[in-house]
């Protein structure tokens, strides 16, 4: 159980196109996901936290224009990378947690390169 | 704020041998406390959790005993494989900051035969 899925697992594309990944929870709603990046060698870095039904909050440093998110059902959130350039590219990870618990689960991931 | 310390790697150990990762926290609450584990080229998976002081989380012969006196949540097994090596984060998840979770930098793992 608790299983989180992304798709696509990876992605080349072209500067300035724009890029959309999905996460959903196969077996459980998640009212809350997370998406986090993470560069070679190195932790997570929380992006944003997309609640079911409202608007991602987005960290500190973080650009909502160019990340967007959207949460619109219980087991589905995207991603959107605006207009990608090369340091967009990177490996991208979502978490759902279920409601009213603690523990999150997390996706593959998904990598992004940009040319 | 929030934070977690873990020790540094990479960590190199033979098959068989006896695997102790540090790691210790920073919390303004009560905080619930992780150990994922990350293979090459994939996400996170959980490894195990504990939620107040002395508990213990196990699974697939890892362990590791949440001490609060300490802060500290170190991850340990008896007899490592060569399936073992990956990447291992501690985290923590406060209540008091809506449950988001604070990870370490992370310890990468590998058993040689």
């Amino acid at each position: 159980g608790a299983v989180v899925s992304q798709h696509p697992s990876w992605v080349i594309c072209k500067s300035g196109t724009s890029v959309k990944i999905e996460c959903r929870s196969l077996d459980f709603q998640a009212t809350t996901m997370f998406w986090y990046r993470q560069f070679p060698k190195q932790s997570l870095m929380l992006m944003a936290t997309s609640n079911e039904g409202s608007k991602a909050t987005y960290e500190q440093g973080v650009e909502k224009d160019k990340f967007l998110i959207n949460h619109a059902s219980l087991t589905l959130s995207t991603l959107t990378v605006t207009s990608a350039h090369p340091e967009d590219s990177s490996f991208y990870i979502c978490s759902a947690r279920l409601t009213g618990r603690v523990t999150q689960y997390f996706g593959p991931g998904t990598r992004l390169l940009v040319l | 704020g929030d934070s977690v310390t873990q020790m540094e790697g990479p960590v190199t150990l033979s098959e068989e041998a006896f695997l102790t990762i540090n790691c210790t926290y920073t919390a303004t609450g009560y905080p619930s406390l992780f150990w994922y584990v990350q293979y090459p080229g994939e996400g996170l998976q959980l490894l195990l959790k504990a939620t107040k002081a002395d508990d213990k989380g196990s699974n697939k012969g890892f362990e590791a005993t949440y001490r609060k006196e300490t802060t500290s949540f170190h991850l340990e097994k008896g007899s490592v494989q060569v399936s073992d090596s990956a990447v291992y984060f501690c985290a923590l998840s406060d209540p008091n900051t809506g449950n988001q979770f604070y990870f370490g930098t992370g310890t990468s793992l590998t058993v040689i035969p």
